[in-house]
């Protein structure tokens, strides 16, 4: 069965420094999600792509948060400078479709626990 | 705007017990609603879905009814067992952009 792809599954690091995580969704899943989940609540998009383009960011901090997905199919988050506050489960998901029309079940990687100290 | 509210946990049973979990939904348009099972350390599954109103999702035993007029999708189990001890989460998805709004989760546990 096809499954969301993720690394690392777990990442410590200290505060200042960079991160960044991988994610590779179902082959032929347009849509990508990135969200953060901070233990005890439930999951918060950071970011939607629909092929290669940014469809909405606006939960993104932007000084210090950035994706991409260049070619449309892998993506790339990346946290620089990390902030102890930015400690969370980070989770990639994927779906079909996006923007044309909703109701597509959404494909969840196993995630990547962030402990900044 | 968009928003879920679920039931607050934690939620404690014993085997074999009756399982319901509230969510009640507010939403532009017609969304779909879905529920979600999350194992310690991994992340979101599919439980089962409804994408209109009156339609039974089902799956495990688990069910939930899309009820329009009391915009509400109430998890429930007739029988629970220890394997089913997770968090459970409530979504609605816009009919546009497919853009999820996730509740805030119902962590279970179950003893035998």
């Amino acid at each position: 069965e096809a499954e969301v792809a993720q690394s690392p599954r777990y990442k410590i690091t200290e505060k200042s420094q960079a991160v960044a995580f991988w994610c590779d969704p179902i082959s032929g899943h347009a849509t990508l999600y990135w969200y953060r989940q901070i233990l005890g609540q439930g999951p918060e998009l950071l970011v939607q792509f629909q092929d290669e383009s940014v469809v909405d960011d606006s939960q993104l901090p932007k000084d210090r948060f950035s994706a991409e997905r260049l070619k449309g199919v892998d993506s790339t988050l990346k946290i620089q400078p990390a902030e102890l506050g930015d400690s969370a489960m980070y989770l990639c998901a994927s779906s079909l479709q996006g923007l044309a029309g909703g109701g597509n079940e959404q494909f969840f990687g196993p995630g990547t626990r962030l402990t900044v100290l | 705007g968009n928003s879920v509210t679920q039931m607050e946990g934690p939620v404690t049973l014993s085997e074999e017990a009756f399982l319901t979990i509230n969510c009640t939904y507010t939403a532009t348009g017609y969304p779909s609603l879905f529920w979600y099972v999350q194992y310690p350390g991994e992340g979101l599954q599919l439980l089962l879905k409804a994408t209109k109103a009156d339609d039974k999702g089902s799956n495990k035993g688990f069910e939930a009814t899309y009820r329009k007029e009391t915009t509400s999708f109430h998890l429930e189990k007739g029988s629970v067992q220890v394997s089913d001890s997770a968090v459970y989460f409530c979504a609605l998805s816009a009919f546009t952009g497919n853009q999820f709004y996730f509740g805030t989760g119902t962590s279970l546990t179950v003893i035998p």
